[in-house]
């Protein structure tokens, strides 16, 4: 059973304009959480991460958003750049960091 | 910034045979390191967690004794595909678990390319 989903399997924005990729998690256990961003034939690279203790993480063009009531984390891109265009992944792990659970996947493509 | 390198990126074997991937943390000691499998437009598929110093723990549906998982130090885990099918053919990627204030962060090798003819 899928305990983080992705369910948009791909995205297209417009450059310059805001990317929002969603993730949702279904165990109330997990407190951290993660975006990577993988191009092919790549490992995934780690972009931004947040702790359950806050609702928000920044860095530079991404913010991470949480909402641990309705167990939905989402990632902003703005403004959105052709070089973003890659599969974004969202992953999740309880407090151990023993288990790293991934989404499927969000393809965005970032049309310039 | 942590880096998990992955040696070799690109391997091809002959059916049968066996081949080992590395996967090092570079500049970081990962107590716990990861190995998954990508198959075509698919996610990442976790095959195995490997703590250092004992045995590694295996997803539901992963042979063990065909992925053979060895994690002898804080730096290094191997992954040793035996008996190697032209089935096993695909991407394999390794992470490294490196802790922090608030979690782990997992940081991923850059693949290995496993070619089995």
């Amino acid at each position: 059973d899928q305990q983080v989903k992705q369910n948009s399997p791909s995205l297209s924005v417009q450059e310059g304009r805001i990317s929002i990729l969603n993730c949702d998690y279904t165990n109330s256990m997990f407190d951290y959480f993660l975006w990577y961003k993988k191009y092919p034939a790549e490992g995934p690279t780690f972009l931004i991460s947040i702790s359950s203790i806050k609702d928000k993480n920044e860095d530079g063009r991404f913010t991470v958003f949480l909402n641990k009531s309705a167990k939905h984390l989402s990632l902003h891109i703005v403004p959105s750049q052709p070089g973003d265009s890659a599969v974004y992944f969202c992953a999740a792990s309880d407090f151990t960091g023993n288990q790293f659970y991934f989404g499927t996947g969000t393809s965005l493509t970032v049309i310039p | 910034g942590a880096v998990v390198s992955q040696h070799p990126s690109w391997v091809i074997c002959k059916s049968g045979t066996s081949v080992k991937i590395e996967c090092r943390s570079l500049d970081f000691q990962a107590t716990t390191m990861f190995w998954y499998r990508q198959f075509p437009k698919q996610s990442l598929m976790l095959m195995a967690t490997s703590n250092e110093g004992s045995k590694a723990t295996y997803e539901q549906g992963v042979e063990k004794d065909k992925f053979l998982i060895n994690h002898a130090s804080l730096t290094l885990s191997t992954l040793t595909v035996t008996s190697a099918h032209p089935e096993d053919s695909s991407f394999y990627i390794c992470s490294a678990s490196l802790t922090g204030v608030f979690g782990n962060t997992i940081y991923f090798g850059e693949g290995s390319w496993l070619t089995v003819v």
